[in-house]
């Protein structure tokens, strides 16, 4: 089966910008997630989705970053206006159920702000 | 939700050694994963052990859940140079995944 896609999978732009990320699950996951990893530090969990639904977002600083899933199939995370402590690598990972499944991890985009 | 906590945070053997990762936690769980994480890749699913299961094995590795002590861990046997990574352990509570700071395995040829 195809993996999860990510893209772009590097990005650097100026504090006060805005930045997209997109994220493909594998087909007929229901569940979708956004973490951030900070350099030497495990992935936190920003937004999960079940379907289209939100699950939990309480990590998510909503005066700058959203999400959604459209369709239940594809997802979008954008920070506007990005800060130097986004500076992150951003994972989408998808499971087939819930967390009772294993996730499947994308490879990542990593957002550098300068 | 609630994180695990890996223990150690670094680990260094020789190829040949077997390498042990302690993972600790502190609410009640419904399964707890383990994950590598190679540099600069995504996070790859290892082994899901359910709260009612006490041991699990998949080719060299062997997990242990201790539900009385909330605690775990990943017993790599015969370790190899690919099995360099960072490790992490996941606890499922209420239906979300919160990762620890993991542990940095190097096995040295």
């Amino acid at each position: 089966e195809a993996g999860v896609a990510q893209s772009p999978r590097y990005k650097i732009i100026e504090k006060r910008q805005s930045v997209a990320f997109w994220c493909n699950p594998i087909s007929g996951h229901a569940t979708l997630y956004w973490y951030q990893q900070i350099l030497g530090q495990g992935p936190k969990l920003l937004i999960q989705f079940q379907n289209n639904g939100v699950v939990d977002d309480s990590q998510l600083p909503k005066d700058r970053f959203s999400a959604e899933r459209l369709k239940g199939v594809d997802s979008t995370l954008k920070i506007q206006p990005a800060k130097l402590e986004d500076s992150a690598v951003y994972l989408c990972a998808s499971s087939l159920f819930s967390a009772d499944s294993p996730l499947h991890f994308g490879n990542g985009t990593r957002l550098t702000v300068t | 939700s609630q994180q695990g906590e890996e223990d150690p945070q670094a680990l260094s053997i020789q190829e040949g050694e077997n390498a042990t990762m302690n993972c600790s936690y502190k609410t009640s769980i419904n399964n707890l994963q383990w994950y590598r994480q190679n540099s600069g890749r995504g996070l790859v699913h290892l082994i899901l052990i359910r709260s009612n299961e006490r041991e699990k094995h998949s080719g060299r590795l062997r997990v242990t859940l201790d539900t009385s002590k909330k605690s775990s861990s990943l017993l790599i046997t015969a370790s190899r140079a690919a099995d360099t990574a960072s490790y992490f352990c996941a606890p499922n509570a209420g239906n979300m995944l919160t990762f620890g700071g993991g542990t940095r395995l190097m096995v040295k040829p």
